[in-house]
């Protein structure tokens, strides 16, 4: 069975620091998904990224990126010089591919101070 | 329209009622997912449906729960003797293919049971 864990369950930070949320994930699938979705307090989930269990490159866009390890199952998830707008409940999800049924993990409550 | 809709946002009801949750996906997507996310949780899967037919159903927690998608657009959610328990938010989700393209999440309904 798959599993997701974000350890972290709430984070706050000032303006302007940097800060990472962690994404663990279980499965013997070798092929797989995973992703992260941002939820501001309007409620909706909005997709941030989706990256495939065979490409281990890191990816940045703009004040995001995003840190994959195979070797520990990790998919973690840095947003540099956070600005207010990101404080949001941020959350990690896995897919085996056959139907994008997504797993999710229980989310990251991130809170950047002024 | 441009994304996905969701209809009630809010819906309280009385316990042993029944309720009908509709999603509107966006156009030309095939694949529909519901989920439901509880109060400091992640979403959790319920059903898929692909086209007109549920692909996979084995997220739905009891047969008080039933969904359809008839002409594989519009999506109904349907929760027969509601239960104090059912309350959270129901959230749909549309992708272009059922082949790990990313989801668009609406902004969900919040259903409670008094």
């Amino acid at each position: 069975a798959q599993k997701v864990t974000q350890a972290q369950t709430e984070i706050s930070v000032v303006e302007k620091e940097d800060v990472t949320l962690d994404c663990v994930y279980e499965t013997r699938d070798t092929t797989y998904y995973l992703f992260w979705y941002k939820q501001p307090p309007s409620g909706e989930l909005v997709f941030l990224i989706r990256r495939n269990s065979f490409d281990e490159q890191n990816e940045i866009s703009g004040r995001y990126s995003w840190n994959f390890q195979k070797s520990t199952s990790s998919f973690n998830f840095t947003i540099t010089a956070s600005q207010v707008v990101d404080s949001a409940v941020y959350f990690c999800a896995f897919t085996t591919g056959a139907n994008s049924k997504l797993t999710f993990g229980k989310g990251i409550t991130l809170s950047v101070r002024p | 329209g441009a994304g996905v809709s969701q209809t009630p946002s809010n819906k309280v009801t009385e316990k042993g009622k029944y309720v009908e949750l509709r999603c509107d996906p966006i156009s030309g997507h095939t694949a529909l997912y519901w989920y439901r996310q509880s109060l400091g949780q992640g979403p959790e899967f319920l059903i898929y449906f692909q086209g007109t037919g549920a692909a996979d159903d084995s997220g739905l927690p009891n047969d008080r729960f039933f969904a359809v998608r008839p002409e594989g657009s519009v999506s109904t959610l349907k929760i027969q003797r509601t239960e104090r328990g059912d309350s959270a938010v129901y959230l749909c989700a549309s992708s272009l293919s059922p082949f790990v393209a990313e989801a668009f999440f609406g902004q969900g309904t919040r259903l409670t049971v008094v």
